[in-house]
Formats: C-alpha cells, sequence, structure tokens
C-alpha cells in the first residue's frame, strides 16, 4: 500500500541555519511527489513537485528536494531558512490509482 | 486564475445538527477531493470527485458526504455533527485528480458545540 512518512513531527531551527525535512515514500511505480506549506489557520501551498528528469527540483521560495528511488526519499532543503519559513510542511504522493496520500506533516518553528 | 474557493469560512454548529460546506475549483478542474483536518490526525482524505460520480472514498462513517454539480463545484455535508467533527475541512481541486498537483482552498473551521 502506498505511504508516506514523515519522520519528525517537529523541527526548531535558527533564523539563517540550513534546513532539511526528511520525507520517505512508499510506493510500487515512480511516484509524482509533492511538497506543500501550511501557514496556521490556511490551506496548504505547493512549493515544489517532482514527477520525472532531474532529480533535485527547485520550488517557490528557495527551497529544493532531491529524489532518491534507491532511499524511496524526497527530502525538503533550504541553505537559510528566515523567520517567516516557520510553518507546518507536508509531503505527499500522488498514485495512478487517483489518490493522493499526505504525510502527517512537520512542523518548524524559527528561532531568531 | 481564481483560486479555490471555499464557503462558508468558519461555521458554528451543535451536536446533532447538520451542515454544508461548499467548494468551488479552479475553473477547468474537474477534480475536488475534499480533507479534514485536525491537531491530533492530521491531513484525513474524506473522498474525492471526478465529472460528478465519487471516485474516491476515504474511511469516514456514513454521515460524512458530498457531491459534485456539472460545473465541478462541490459540496460536503455532514450530518448528525458530533464534537469529533470540530476540525478544518479543505478543499483541493486537480485538473484530472490522481498523480496531479492539488491546488487547495482556504478551509472551513467548523466548530461543533
Amino acid at each position: 500500500a502506498q505511504s508516506v512518512t514523515q519522520p519528525d513531527i517537529h523541527i526548531t531551527v535558527s533564523e539563517g541555519a540550513s534546513l532539511e525535512l526528511r520525507c520517505n515514500y512508499s510506493y510500487g511505480a515512480t511516484p509524482y511527489l509533492f511538497w506543500y506549506v501550511q501557514s496556521p489557520g490556511q490551506g496548504l501551498q505547493l512549493l515544489l513537485k517532482y514527477f520525472s528528469g532531474d532529480t533535485l527540483v527547485q520550488g517557490i521560495k528557495g527551497f529544493e528536494a532531491e529524489f532518491k528511488r534507491s532511499q524511496s526519499s524526497f527530502n525538503l532543503r533550504k541553505p537559510s531558512v528566515h523567520w517567516s519559513d516557520a510553518a507546518e510542511y507536508f509531503c505527499a504522493v500522488g498514485s495512478t490509482g487517483n489518490q493522493f496520500y499526505f504525510g502527517t506533516g512537520t512542523s518548524l518553528t524559527v528561532i531568531p | 486564475k481564481a483560486g479555490v474557493t471555499q464557503t462558508p469560512r468558519y461555521l458554528i454548529k451543535t451536536r446533532g445538527q447538520q451542515v454544508t460546506l461548499s467548494c468551488s475549483p479552479i475553473s477547468g478542474h474537474r477534480s475536488v477531493s475534499w480533507y479534514q483536518q485536525t491537531p491530533g490526525q492530521g491531513l484525513q482524505f474524506l473522498f474525492e470527485y471526478f465529472s460528478e460520480t465519487q471516485r474516491n472514498k476515504g474511511n469516514f462513517p456514513g454521515r460524512f458526504s458530498g457531491r459534485q454539480f456539472s460545473n465541478s463545484r462541490s459540496e460536503m455535508n455532514v450530518s448528525t455533527l458530533e464534537l469529533g467533527d470540530s476540525a478544518l475541512y479543505l478543499c483541493a481541486s486537480s485538473f484530472s485528480g490522481g498523480r496531479y498537483e492539488q491546488f487547495f482552498g482556504p478551509g472551513t473551521r467548523l466548530t461543533v458545540l
């Protein structure tokens, strides 16, 4: 069965520090992978997506993610975090069965 | 293009009542999905509609139902509300569903007293 795991429930980083949020997926075929961000009380905004091709994808707000098939991972990174990046981050996989699977999310706190 | 809109944004109901939430997808999108989000459970998939047909359904009781109209607008209904139904209900639209990215509305915050 398809699933998405975000092992870190909560992460705290200092402003200006680098960030990596982990995401592992379980999916039989080539996955379509996504990262979303949610600010408090808001809907989800798409940060970036991977369908095929270059395994390093660039997204909005300076985020990037790398698809590693051998590790079934799609980790999100940012070289220098800003206070406005504090939010909830969700990894998701889209399946050929017309379903979308979300991870449980990682809450990011940014310390000034 | 206008984004996904959801109405109302906030709703307060009492136990036993019913509620209807509305979602207007992005123009041209035929797939609409609904999610329940709570602090303890994260994003839980309710159902997905495509061209007026329910194509996928999550593991929710029959009190939760939905429909989609010919213009792709969708409604979600919850009957006999329970305290545990208090949540943020998110609607997402997609061109054809499945593997393609979903675009989310701002959500409807439902509080059941």
